[in-house]
């Protein structure tokens, strides 16, 4: 039961382009967002979040969009750079029961110059 | 310098060894957490830790064992390795749940 889904595994875009990469979820208990970037050989870094009462948080290049009707959040790089080419993470913060984060399969981004 | 590190980085082992990997975090951080990263799967928990002494399964707990006995590290104890247990494994802390979580270097695994 993927309750965090990412169903775009990669995403190519040319260099100084908007990249814009999705996520849903389907428990409404989550009440707070995070993305993470990976690097090869690399742990995950943390990115941007947003708290659930939120429909937008910018951090320079970085912006993350929440829909809760939808149950859908996106990032959005805007340029993107060649050194945006990682994997990027999802996940949401789940406090009811057992506290935890839920993370989503993964984006592949590519930047192309 | 803040960091999490992990040992050993690479391990190939066979079947029913026991083995364990060891994570330690020098941020005075009360939430630690183990992850398994495998093809298509993306992340997944295996325990986490509230604070010394107090741990708790993930989603993928089977097979696996950690402890808090110390704030700063929080080792996963594999008693009786099987291949299915081949991941990459990452080690998290952070301040709280759903602060940003520092990631150590991650640990190959293989299990033949």
């Amino acid at each position: 039961d993927q309750q965090v889904k990412q169903n775009s595994p990669s995403l190519s875009v040319q260099e100084g382009r908007i990249s814009i990469l999705n996520c849903d979820y389907t428990n409404s208990m989550f009440d707070y967002f995070l993305w993470y970037k990976k690097y090869p050989a690399e742990g995950p870094t943390f990115l941007i979040s947003i708290s659930s009462i939120k429909d937008k948080n910018e951090d320079g290049r970085f912006t993350v969009f929440l829909n809760k009707s939808a149950k859908h959040l996106s990032l959005h790089i805007v340029p993107s750079q060649p050194g945006d080419s990682a994997v990027y993470f999802c996940a949401a913060r789940l406090i009811q029961g057992a506290q935890k984060l839920v993370f989503g399969q993964g984006t592949r981004l590519t930047i192309n110059p | 310098e803040a960091q999490v590190t992990q040992n050993p980085r690479y391990l190939i082992t066979v079947t029913g060894k026991k083995l364990t990997v060891t994570c330690s975090q020098n941020m005075n951080h009360e939430y630690m957490s183990w992850y398994r990263q495998d093809p298509g799967l993306g992340l997944r928990q295996i325990y986490y830790s509230m604070n010394v002494e107090v741990t708790d399964k993930g989603d993928v707990p089977e097979g696996y064992k950690v402890s808090r006995k110390e704030k700063r590290n929080f080792p996963l104890i594999l008693e009786s390795p099987s291949p299915n247990q081949t991941s990459l494994y990452f080690c998290a802390s952070s301040v709280g749940l759903g602060f940003e979580q520092y990631f150590g270097p991650g640990t190959r695994l293989t299990v033949t």
